[in-house]
């Protein structure tokens, strides 16, 4: 299983673009990488996920470079609701593989 | 957009009793789970169930644990005996593979809190 690591938090400030890099040195080749919210007493929320190159979605960027040893999920224009744990997850996908939960990025938002 | 609910949001009960946590998927996924959240911790996989039968479970997951769906539309955890270090909250996730648009998302309900005293 894949070791993730990315940073115990960050700070922003509204409208700023927000960007978490997780490092995943021994991804495996059929390894994805996820990105996942939770609100305080919430749930995890799928954000984004990739293989390779780039994503975009209606809320977020990730970035893989080639080797796939890391990646960075990009938040454009954080607003003070974006506050939340984010989670870089790798591993398998689909429905007979468990989700692997680091300790993730604290990100606050600040006027 | 469809949730994943889950009842009671807060269950508090006493040492050495049993609990069942309730959880009604999205109607058409077929891929169950139940993770944990010990306050301040890191969210940690319990069981995953398909097909009436579980797929995979974790350490966490002993003899004091058990999932079921009873009526095919609810998907439950009992814990036999609750101890201390069983409180949590406790979150069922979902997940339909057949969608594909979603790349195997895992929805998760919005949790029960479990205080075990």
């Amino acid at each position: 299983l894949a070791k993730t690591t990315q940073p115990i938090s960050m700070d922003s400030y509204e409208g700023q673009e927000v960007n978490i890099t997780c490092s995943h040195n021994n991804i495996a080749t059929n390894d994805y990488i996820t990105w996942y919210q939770q609100f305080p007493s919430q749930g995890p929320r799928f954000i984004i996920q990739g293989y390779k190159t780039k994503v975009t979605n209606e809320v977020a960027s990730l970035f893989i470079p080639a080797d796939r040893k890391s990646s960075t999920l990009s938040l454009p224009r954080v607003s003070l609701s974006d506050t939340a744990v984010y989670y870089c997850l790798v591993g398998l996908t689909g429905g007979g593989n468990k989700l692997t939960f680091g300790t993730g990025t604290q990100l606050k938002v600040e006027l | 957009e469809p949730e994943v609910t889950q009842t009671p949001s807060h269950q508090v009960t006493q040492m050495g009793q049993e609990v069942i946590l309730r959880c009604v998927p999205i109607s058409n996924h077929l891929y169950f789970y139940w993770y944990r959240q010990i306050l301040g911790q890191k969210v940690e996989f319990l069981v995953s169930f398909y097909n009436n039968e579980i797929s995979e479970k974790s350490e966490i997951f002993d003899d004091q644990f058990s999932v079921e769906r009873p009526d095919g539309s609810n998907f439950t955890l009992k814990i036999r005996s609750t101890k201390l270090e069983d409180s949590a909250m406790y979150f069922c996730a979902t997940l339909n593979p057949l969608t594909g648009g979603r790349n195997n998302e895992q929805f998760f309900g919005p949790g029960t809190r479990l205080t075990v005293l």
